[in-house]
């Protein structure tokens, strides 16, 4: 079946540093890529998303490209700021041209916590 | 445009109890999710409707747990009877379609159980 797995957390960093968060599939077919962020006492929001491979998905500074060759979705920001932290969560949809339904199935999700 | 509305915001009952969630979907979302959250675990789909006919409710423990979606717009999940590993939140999503459209979550609600 599909599964995503996310790097163990949480991650402390400290504003303006570089942010990898890692993130790997499986899954038949060509699936839809997001990046979901929960901020502190907020309900769940597309981050960002790729449809295809080798699409880049952008938003707020963050990007992830897909990259079907790895079968990973890496979530980089250049410069992180305190009001990044946050639970993100990695997420695969299945392609609809295998039948499947567009439910997603989530990662574990990873603490990100940035000091001033 | 209003977002997924989702009620109570929090629960507390004892195990062996019943409980009932509701949302309310994105006006004109054809497409309503949901998930169940354990804490430190991603949501795990529990059932998806499309208008008012399930389309996958693999997940969902169906000796308890029981969800419609009466005239293809609100929904209740009902859990009876609750049992402690039960404890998670509850968020309901809804969309435009199937296929690679965004889903919009609500606030989730958040069940515990002793």
């Amino acid at each position: 079946g599909n599964s995503v797995t996310q790097m163990e957390g949480p991650v402390t960093l400290s504003e303006e540093a570089f942010l990898t968060i890692n993130c790997t599939y499986t899954a038949t077919g060509y699936p839809s890529l997001f990046w979901y962020v929960q901020y502190p006492g907020e309900g769940l929001q597309l981050l960002l998303k790729a449809t295809k491979a080798d699409d880049k998905g952008s938003n707020k500074g963050f990007e992830a490209t897909y990259r079907k060759e790895t079968t990973s979705f890496h979530l980089e920001k250049g410069s992180v700021q305190v009001s990044d932290s946050a639970v993100y969560f990695c997420a695969l949809s299945a392609s609809p041209l295998t039948g499947a339904n567009s439910k997603l199935t989530f990662g574990k999700g990873i603490t990100l916590s940035v000091r001033p | 445009e209003a977002g997924v509305a989702q009620s109570p915001r929090y629960k507390i009952i004892e195990k062996r109890q019943s409980v009932a969630f509701w949302c309310n979907p994105i006006s004109g979302h054809a497409t309503l999710y949901w998930y169940q959250q354990i804490l430190g675990q991603g949501p795990k789909l529990l059932i998806q409707f499309q208008n008012n006919g399930v389309v996958d409710d693999s997940q969902l423990p169906k000796d308890r747990f029981s969800a419609e979606r009466l005239k293809g717009v609100d929904s209740t999940l009902k859990i009876q009877p609750a049992k402690l590993e039960d404890s998670a939140v509850y968020l309901c999503a809804s969309s435009a379609g199937t296929g690679a459209y965004e889903q919009y979550f609500g606030p989730g609600t958040r069940l515990t159980v002793t």
